[in-house]
């Protein structure tokens, strides 16, 4: 059973705060890593979709990068906002379906 | 992109009842996936719809359990059935982007189901 991991699990930052999270998963059969932001009771909504290794994006003040060789993912939140405020998934396709990760809880405090 | 329509958004049920939830694409798809989120968990896949035949599902989920209907290309329901509160989840419905793993995917808005 493949395992991905997110850390932390949950976050209390301040507004303005720059803050970053982590998504971990076994390297072998790599094919894809997508993050997502889920809000409450809306849908998730995808951020990033990532295959290379090296590959860096950013989205405004939300970036990420990926390393396929050590299996780590990092999302990074410039300048925090209390809109930042939901669940962040990572997903990693690994040739039939996505596994995806715990979630990273975050809270911005105004 | 795929808007899709999820109902109910919520709901309470008794344990031993069955608690049909659908999901309505804006356009036409050929796979859809129907997802377990319980509490503290990650979301889990129960299984792959497709149109026209049985879905496939995952280890550990059984289709006297969860039957999934899939009528045509923009429509599915996902049952639960017999709950208990072990069934306490968040129940998503997810299609793929047009290039599979390369393209995002997206969700419906969720049903967060309360067995009591």
């Amino acid at each position: 059973i493949l395992n991905v991991e997110q850390s932390p699990q949950s976050l209390h930052v301040q507004e303005g705060d720059s803050t970053n999270f982590t998504c971990s998963f076994p390297s072998s059969n790599f094919y894809a890593l997508h993050w997502y932001r889920w809000e409450t009771a809306k849908s998730p909504e995808a951020l990033f979709v990532m295959t290379l290794n090296g590959d860096e994006k950013k989205k405004g003040r939300i970036s990420a990068t990926l390393n396929t060789k050590e299996g780590y993912s990092y999302l990074y939140i410039k300048g925090s906002q209390p809109e930042d405020s939901a669940t962040y998934l990572c997903a990693i396709f690994y040739g039939q379906n996505f596994v995806f990760g715990p979630g990273t809880r975050l809270s911005v405090l105004p | 992109s795929a808007v899709i329509s999820q109902k109910p958004s919520r709901d309470i049920c008794q344990r031993g009842t069955s608690l049909t939830i659908q999901c309505q694409v804006d356009s036409q798809v050929t796979m859809m996936f129907w997802y377990r989120q319980q509490p503290g968990q990650s979301l889990t896949l129960i299984a792959t719809a497709n149109q026209g035949s049985e879905a496939t599902y995952e280890s550990g989920f059984v289709i006297d359990k969860f039957p999934i209907s899939r009528p045509n290309l923009t429509f599915s329901t996902l049952t639960v059935s017999n709950m208990s509160p072990e069934d306490s989840s968040i129940y998503l419905c997810s299609v793929e982007g047009p290039h599979n793993f390369n393209t995002e995917a997206f969700f419906g808005q969720g049903t967060r189901l309360t067995v009591v």
